[in-house]
């Protein structure tokens, strides 16, 4: 089955505990991404790739980093986690980045105290 | 201010009803316009796509793009309680582009 998976699927931090999301599809898909979304503001992307070893900033890259070393694997770091990272985060990908189908996993629910 | 502004809601409807959902967006470089869909608590799914000025249809969804005035609409027709979702406009410089930007989003309910 096609899909986009996140780990984990919801998380209670502290601030300062350095954290990783891990985002993994099985489609061979080139292009992937990271959002967050919170109430009222839509979706605001964090970073992309567009293959291995190829990413850069989105709208809100501050923060987070990221690195692509395999094709399915796009993990989003959090070193220093902050509480205005509390968020839902989104994990897609796509066969490229004109793809017209990115799928999206099912979300991260971050919870920084 | 921000790239793209869209229409707050929420919007409610009644079964049957025509519903517009409008984003406006401030830079010329954006050429590539989308349209999602997102239900409670799921990823959003994308809907509609379109990189020229004018109208693109599927089904009862219609998708419009006026790049003279910066303005683009996704219409429902005939609307249906299963529409009920939040929808979000996103728009990217060309179709290979990586960066995307997204409106905030409107929630719309159909009521039966």
């Amino acid at each position: 089955e096609a899909q986009v998976t996140q780990n984990p699927r919801y998380l209670i931090t502290v601030t300062g505990k350095k954290l990783t999301v891990t985002c993994s599809q099985n489609m061979n898909h080139e292009y992937m991404s990271w959002y967050r979304q919170d109430p009222g503001l839509g979706l605001r992307q964090i970073y992309y790739s567009m293959n291995v070893e190829v990413t850069d900033k989105g709208d809100v890259p501050e923060g987070y980093k990221v690195s692509r070393k395999e094709k399915r694997n796009f993990p989003l770091i959090l070193e220093s986690p902050s509480p205005n990272q509390t968020s839902l985060y989104f994990c897609a990908s796509s066969l490229d980045a004109g793809g017209e189908t990115q799928y999206f996993g099912p979300g991260t629910r971050l919870l920084v105290l | 201010q921000k790239e793209v502004e869209q229409d707050p809601g929420p919007l409610s409807v009644p079964e049957g009803a025509i519903v517009s959902l409008n984003c406006t967006y401030s830079n010329s470089a954006f050429q590539y316009f989308m349209w999602y869909r997102q239900y409670s608590r799921k990823g959003p799914e994308l809907l509609m796509y379109t990189y020229s000025s004018g109208n693109k249809e599927d089904g009862r969804f219609t998708a419009q793009v006026d790049k003279s005035s910066k303005y683009i609409s996704l219409f429902i027709r005939d609307s249906q309680p299963s529409d009920s979702a939040t929808y979000l406009c996103a728009m990217k410089r060309s179709v290979s582009a990586g960066k995307s930007t997204f409106g905030d989003g409107t929630t719309l309910t159909v009521k039966p």
